[in-house]
C-alpha cells in the first residue's frame, strides 16, 4: 500500500526551539507539499516542492522553511517556534508535476504543541 | 483568488438519513474538483473527483456532480451509517500550470445510531 509516512502522531516543544516535522513518501511522486490544519480555518499551505532541492511558498510560509534533498524526503522546520505555531501539520505527495487530477495522498498529520 | 466555500458544520443526522454537504467554488477558469474525507485521527483521503462540467463523481455510495452553472459540487449520499462520522473538505484545483489544491474550511458530520 502507497504511503505518506509523517515521523510523529504528537509533538510538545517549547517556545524558541527548532523544530523539524519529517515526511516521507514511498511512491516515487514528484511533488510534495505542507499544509497546517487549524479548526474553522481548513487547510492552508505552508510551501511546497515539485522537485529535489526545489521549493515555493504557499500562501502562510512566514516562521517556516523546508528542505528537500532526496525526492522521497520533505521536511518541514520551524526555526524559531512559537505558541502561534500549535497546530496540526499534515504532509502530502502527488505524481506528475503540473497534473493534479490523481488527488494529493496524505500522511495522518502531526499535531504540534508549543509551550 | 481561487476559493471553495462549504456549509459550516457541524451536520448531525441519525443513521439511514439522507445527506447533502454543500460545496461551491470560485475560480478563473474550469478546475477539476474534489471530495476529501478526513477520519478522527488520520489524514485526509481522496473521496471522489470530477474534472470537467456534467461529470458525476462517486465513491462509498458517496457523489456528487460538477455543475458549471451554479459552480457547485454538492456531496451528497442517501443512507448515511455512523462509519461516515468525519470532516469532509471540498477542494479545486487548475487543470493549468502547477496545480495546488484550494480547500474549503471542512465540514464536520456526526451520525447518532
Amino acid at each position: 500500500d502507497v504511503k505518506v509516512t509523517q515521523s510523529s502522531r504528537y509533538l510538545v516543544k517549547r517556545t524558541g526551539e527548532k523544530v523539524f516535522l519529517e515526511c516521507v513518501q514511498d511512491m516515487d511522486h514528484e511533488n510534495m507539499f505542507w499544509y497546517r490544519q487549524d479548526p474553522g480555518l481548513g487547510l492552508r499551505l505552508i510551501y511546497f516542492s515539485y522537485d529535489v532541492k526545489m521549493k515555493e511558498k504557499g500562501d502562510i510560509p512566514e516562521g517556516y522553511s523546508v528542505s528537500r534533498e532526496k525526492k522521497e524526503r520533505f521536511s518541514l522546520i520551524l526555526e524559531s517556534a512559537s505558541t502561534n505555531q500549535t497546530s496540526m501539520y499534515l504532509c502530502a505527495s502527488s505524481p506528475i508535476p503540473g497534473q493534479d487530477t490523481y488527488g494529493y495522498t496524505f500522511g495522518s498529520g502531526t499535531r504540534l504543541t508549543v509551550v | 483568488g481561487n476559493s471553495v466555500t462549504q456549509m459550516e458544520g457541524p451536520v448531525t443526522l441519525s443513521e439511514e438519513a439522507f445527506l447533502t454537504i454543500n460545496c461551491t467554488y470560485t475560480a478563473t477558469g474550469y478546475p477539476s474538483l474534489f471530495w476529501y474525507v478526513q477520519y478522527p485521527g488520520e489524514g485526509l483521503q481522496l473521496l471522489l473527483k470530477a474534472t470537467k462540467a456534467d461529470d458525476k463523481g462517486s465513491n462509498k455510495g458517496f457523489e456528487a456532480t460538477y455543475r458549471k452553472e451554479t459552480t457547485s459540487f454538492h456531496l451528497e449520499k442517501g443512507s448515511v451509517q455512523v462509519s461516515d462520522s468525519a470532516v469532509y473538505f471540498c477542494a479545486l484545483s487548475m487543470n493549468t500550470g502547477f496545480q495546488k489544491l484550494v480547500f474549503g474550511t471542512g465540514t464536520r458530520l456526526l451520525v447518532s445510531p
